[in-house]
């Protein structure tokens, strides 16, 4: 069955520092992968989108990267800053076209 | 500019009472609308989606139902809840025709406790 895996625990980093969360997923090729952000007790809110022919899209101080053959996408935040501080979601479509959330990996960003 | 409702924010029910929780979309016309259920620590699972008026699909088996009588109006439902129901509930909409490159808009989302 198709598995999206982000890691549980949280991620704790220095302010200023770059954050790096990782997707992995499987048994299955996604055309595209999103990644959300979620503050506590609020619905997520859309970050960056890329496709599976794009290796790398950057937003601000973010950066996603994309590797189909890894089964691999990769979020950084650079320059982190303590308002950074969420759970951050990946989110791939699967087979008909509707997006399936991973758990979400919570960042914390300590001044 | 579009706006996403979604009522109560939160909600504490007994087992078998029933559930109306209710989302409203503005500024779009025809837009794909979804139900989704977070529990604690857990990722987002995709309940029902709809396309239009009447038009519902499914995705898990449940004890929920979902209706849209309107355009931009999605109701869930349940006629009797079960503890299991508990979890926090997002109402998202999208742009009409799923698309590669269409992203989510979520609801601030309704924390329901059955108890």
């Amino acid at each position: 069955s198709q598995k999206i895996e982000q890691n549980s625990e949280a991620l704790n980093i220095q302010e200023g520092k770059t954050a790096t969360l990782t997707c992995n997923y499987t048994n299955y090729s996604p055309a595209y992968l999103q990644w959300y952000r979620q503050d506590p007790g609020r619905g997520p809110v859309f970050l960056l989108l890329i496709r599976e022919n794009e290796k790398e899209k950057r937003k601000e101080r973010l950066k996603v990267t994309f590797d189909t053959t890894l089964k691999q996408s990769l979020f950084h935040i650079t320059a982190s800053q303590p308002a950074d501080s969420a759970t951050y979601l990946c989110a791939p479509n699967n087979a008909g076209n509707m997006l399936t959330f991973g758990g979400g990996t919570r960042l914390m960003v300590k001044p | 500019s579009q706006t996403i409702h979604q009522w109560p924010a939160t909600l504490v029910q007994p087992v078998g009472s029933p559930l109306s929780l209710e989302c409203t979309v503005e500024g779009t016309s025809n837009p794909n609308l979804y139900w989704y259920r977070q529990a604690a620590g857990r990722g987002l699972q995709l309940l029902f989606y709809s396309v239009g008026i009447g038009q519902i699909s499914s995705e898990v088996p449940q004890n929920l139902s979902a209706s849209r009588p309107q355009d931009r109006q999605f109701i869930l439902s349940s006629k009797k809840l079960l503890l299991s129901d508990s979890g926090f509930y997002l109402c998202a909409w999208s742009r009409a025709q799923i698309a590669a490159n269409e992203k989510l808009f979520f609801g601030s989302g309704t924390q329901l406790s059955v108890l």
